[in-house]
């Protein structure tokens, strides 16, 4: 099956500091990549969506500017959280799919685990 | 407004009992909805989709458009199911999730 990787599956750092979380789609070409962020206890919240060479697509409510999304490859999206603060701490989840239609299965990553002191 | 709702934070039933995971979903056009599972300490993976109409791991779930629902149900619950489910609806470019489900067999 289609697998996705994610790296690195946890980090801890310093607030202000800058942290960059890399989705990989390893054994396929991914048309379309999602990121998530997932609160303890609460379901997926989506993000932005990814598509390679174009800029990604913010959902209502995500600053643009602190979560940088890079779709430099059909295998690799990378998301950065400029200047961390504790509250940017979560669990932070990509998904990517194999073709552009809406019945696509996403396959997903296991998550980053990010830590703000 | 698309919105995905899973009333039951958590589901707790004896081992081969029936189960069902409640789903119900607003979404103005033609909705596209999705079981995603999660057991722990893996990633979620898809579980079933509508419109495959299949049947995994004895789980099946009808769409129902009257009542804007799309349940999953297995006759006999295994130990093996415990997880987190979440109910998805496909809103034309990605998924919308329910705040899931945990369920729990117990012997």
């Amino acid at each position: 099956g289609a697998v996705v990787s994610q790296h690195p599956s946890w980090v801890i750092c310093k607030s202000g500091t800058s942290v960059k979380i890399e989705c990989r789609s390893l054994d396929f070409q991914a048309t379309t990549m999602f990121w998530y962020r997932q609160f303890p206890k609460q379901s997926l919240m989506l993000m932005a969506t990814s598509n390679e060479g174009s800029k990604a697509t913010y959902e209502q409510g995500v600053e643009k500017d602190k979560f940088l999304i890079n779709h430099a490859s059909l295998t690799l999206s990378t998301l950065t959280v400029t200047s961390a603060h504790p509250e940017d701490s979560s669990f932070y989840i990509c998904s990517a799919t194999l073709g552009a239609s809406r019945s696509d299965e996403q396959f997903f990553g296991p998550g980053t685990r990010l830590t703000v002191l | 407004a698309q919105r995905v709702t899973q009333p039951e934070k958590l589901l707790s039933v004896f081992k081969g009992a029936p189960v069902e995971l409640k789903c119900n979903y607003s979404y103005s056009g033609s909705p596209e909805l999705f079981w995603y599972v999660q057991y722990s300490r893996q990633r979620l993976q898809l579980l079933l989709r509508h419109i495959s109409r299949e049947s995994i791991k004895g789980f099946t779930a009808d769409l129902n458009k009257g009542e804007t629902s799309f349940h999953l149900k297995k006759p006999f619950a295994q130990e093996e199911d415990s997880a987190m489910y979440y109910c998805a609806l496909n809103s034309g470019y990605a998924l919308n999730f329910g705040k899931g489900t945990s369920l729990l067999v117990t012997p």
